[in-house]
């Protein structure tokens, strides 16, 4: 079974503070996709980032980045200088084929002004 | 911009009854996914469609039956509503391979009664 657990059911952080969310996975698959999308309150899910587990460099899309060990099976996320519209829930999934996507319980994430 | 529309942003139906919840995306992709989405239990995958008239199941098909008979339409049926089915359900598309960025509905939310 394929599974992806976030450890960290709630943050916070500061306004342009940094804050990392965990997520630690598992597949048998050799060839797999990781995924953070993020769901503001009330508003539609979206991506985030995604990292490709064939390759070794870390992701970064302007202020988010993921720090991707394979061995450990961990795809966290860091978020720099933090701003009040980071605010929302942040899911980690791991996709292995077309269908065979499986998400984690979620990581709600508030950030204070 | 992708969009997928979700026909309804809020269900209330009575126990038994058969219900209908309707996706179209508008981009031409060729994966859908029905998803149920509760609190601490994250996205759960209910069944997946790769092309018209195909289909398969995902983890918690139970209860639950699907229906593409057009490319950008996916319907997600279930037989005989019960009030364990009352949650928010998350419709989604994306393109065929498994990289690619899945692009999510607003989102359904049912109550069973």
């Amino acid at each position: 079974a394929q599974t992806v657990t976030q450890s960290q059911p709630e943050m916070s952080v500061q306004e342009a503070e940094t804050v990392t969310l965990s997520c630690t996975y598992d597949t048998s698959e050799n060839n797999y996709y990781l995924f953070w999308y993020k769901q503001p309150p009330s508003r539609q899910m979206i991506l985030v980032i995604r990292q490709e587990a064939y390759k070794q460099q870390n992701a970064t899309e302007n202020r988010f980045s993921v720090n991707f060990q394979k061995a450990a099976k961990s795809f966290s996320l860091k978020i720099s200088d933090s701003q009040l519209g980071d605010t929302a829930m942040y899911f980690c999934a791991c996709y292995a084929n077309a269908g065979k996507s499986t998400f984690g319980d979620g990581t709600t994430l508030t950030v204070k002004p | 911009d992708v969009k997928v529309t979700q026909s309804s942003r809020y269900l209330v139906k009575r126990t038994g009854e058969k219900v209908f919840l309707e996706c179209v995306q508008d981009m031409d992709h060729e994966n859908m996914f029905w998803y149920r989405q509760d609190p601490g239990l994250g996205l759960r995958l209910i069944y997946f469609s790769y092309d018209v008239k195909m289909k398969e199941k995902g983890d918690i098909p139970e209860g639950y039956s699907v229906s593409r008979e057009k490319k950008e339409r996916f319907s997600l049926i279930l037989e005989s509503a019960s009030t364990n089915q009352t949650s928010m359900y998350l419709c989604a598309s994306s393109l065929g391979h498994m990289s690619t960025e899945a692009f999510f509905g607003q989102g359904t939310r049912l109550t069973v009664v």
